[in-house]
């Protein structure tokens, strides 16, 4: 079946650690996103790729960094710099962001950070 | 800009019992419209979407939304609640731009009583 993984589910990092989460599509999709959630807030985009080798910042990039090296996978490393980084981060896929209408996302699991 | 506001965090309803989450967008131009749900520590699912094609949008499960242009209204409808509709729904406008963005709205959790 076609989907999004994301791995780990869950994960626990002390302060001061990198973490690298991971997201791979099997959907063929050009564009993949991350989103982070928190309780009452909805998503906040973090990043997004529309293409291989390429992406941009969302609206709360800074203190986290990716990769597109492959139209498959969208790996998100939460670094030291994330003041904040507990939270539930979700990875998303589409299969075009540009032109008329709207394209909708479909969503991994999702993976849980815990700080400690 | 396009924002989407979400009136209530928490709606609680006994099984059988009609469903309204209620959702309001700001936009400059025509939009488009999704509603999403997420049952815990999963991701979303699209339950329906909005392009402006009819105003009256069928969804899965049984879930239906009208787009009301002169109220800017987008509200989630069903007719009767099962218990495994509990769940947070997320109202969701695109900017429709180059980019797709997408802006969420603070999300409605949904207690559905026996």
């Amino acid at each position: 079946d076609g989907g999004i993984t994301q791995s780990p589910k869950y994960l626990f990092r002390k302060e001061g650690q990198n973490v690298t989460l991971s997201c791979e599509q099997n959907l063929n999709h050009d564009a993949m996103y991350w989103y982070r959630q928190d309780p009452g807030q909805g998503l906040r985009l973090i990043y997004y790729s529309q293409i291989v080798n390429d992406f941009q910042k969302g609206d709360i990039a800074e203190g986290y960094s990716v990769s597109r090296e492959k139209k498959e996978s969208f790996p998100l490393t939460v670094t030291s710099a994330q003041k904040n980084p507990t939270a539930f981060y979700l990875c998303a896929s589409s299969t075009r962001t540009a032109g008329t209408g709207a394209n909708v996302l479909t969503f991994g699991a999702g993976s849980r950070l815990t700080v400690l | 800009a396009q924002s989407v506001t979400q009136l209530d965090s928490h709606v609680s309803v006994s099984e059988g019992t009609p469903v309204l989450l209620r959702c309001n967008y700001s936009s400059s131009y025509s939009p488009s419209l999704f509603w999403y749900v997420q049952h815990p520590n999963k991701g979303l699912q699209l339950l329906l979407k909005y392009t402006s094609a009819a105003t009256l949008v069928k969804g899965i499960n049984g879930f239906e939304a009208e787009f009301k242009k002169s109220e800017t209204s987008f509200h989630l409808t069903k007719p009767s609640a099962h218990m495994s509709d509990a769940a947070e729904y997320f109202c969701v406008v695109s900017d429709g731009g180059a980019t797709n963005k997408l802006i969420f709205g603070t999300g409605t959790l949904l207690a559905v009583q026996p």
